[in-house]
């Protein structure tokens, strides 16, 4: 069965540091997301991305969030310079298309800024 | 804006014993409903949704989903549950507005599945 697939599953880094977080999403999809989960709390929603740009972002996804679709397979999260508080999980999904397809989350990335 | 309320932050059972799970939404619009299950380390996997049609919708691992348009509830059931699903449950409401039907998650409910 087709799934998503997030590396690496644990990064740890300095603060002020940059990060890409990287996904491959399933192959026949053609929408992508970025969530996260700070310990503890609920998952966010920080970004979607189709058809080669972003088609919504939250309050969360500010200037140093960026993502790329820079081959046909993978999709990247980066954080130019991270903070303590973006230490969280973050999951990958994507979505066929049709509005009613639902989407495929992959296991995730903890990322632990020091 | 659309949002989701899991009242229940905590919630022990017995195994072998059924199981709610409860889950209140605000939309404007007709919701398109999820529950999501996260096992420990995993990440998100769907257990069911809901857009329209039979508002009693099946799906895997024996649960089944309610969806009540009265109570702007969607409450998770199963009647008996086995120790493998202790997880956190997520209940998520998509917003299909626009092209990116991103996903709005509750808090979650932890099961703890006791023997």
């Amino acid at each position: 069965e087709p799934e998503v697939t997030q590396t690496p599953s644990h990064q740890v880094t300095q603060m002020g540091q940059e990060v890409i977080l990287r996904c491959v999403p399933i192959s026949n999809h053609l929408y992508f997301y970025w969530y996260r989960q700070i310990l503890g709390q609920k998952v966010e929603f920080l970004v979607s991305f189709y058809n080669n740009e972003i088609s919504e972002k939250s309050e969360i996804f500010d200037d140093q969030f960026s993502v790329e679709r820079p081959d046909g397979s993978n999709f990247t999260l980066k954080i130019r310079s991270t903070k303590l508080e973006d230490s969280a999980m973050y999951f990958c999904a994507s979505r066929a298309s049709g509005m009613y397809n639902e989407q495929f989350f992959g296991p995730g990335t903890r990322l632990t800024v020091l | 804006a659309q949002s989701v309320t899991q009242p229940d932050i905590h919630i022990t059972v017995s195994e072998g014993a059924s199981l709610e799970l409860r889950c209140n939404y605000s939309y404007g619009a007709t919701p398109y409903l999820f529950w999501y299950v996260q096992s420990p380390g995993q990440g998100l996997q769907l257990l069911l949704k809901y857009f329209s049609g039979d508002t009693l919708v099946q799906g895997i691992k024996g649960f089944e989903a309610e969806f009540k348009r009265s109570q702007s509830s969607f409450n998770l059931r199963k009647p008996s549950v086995h120790w493998s699903d202790a997880a956190e449950y997520f209940c998520a409401v998509s917003d299909l507005s626009g092209t990116a039907s991103k996903l709005t998650f509750g808090t979650g409910t932890r099961l703890q599945v006791t023997l």
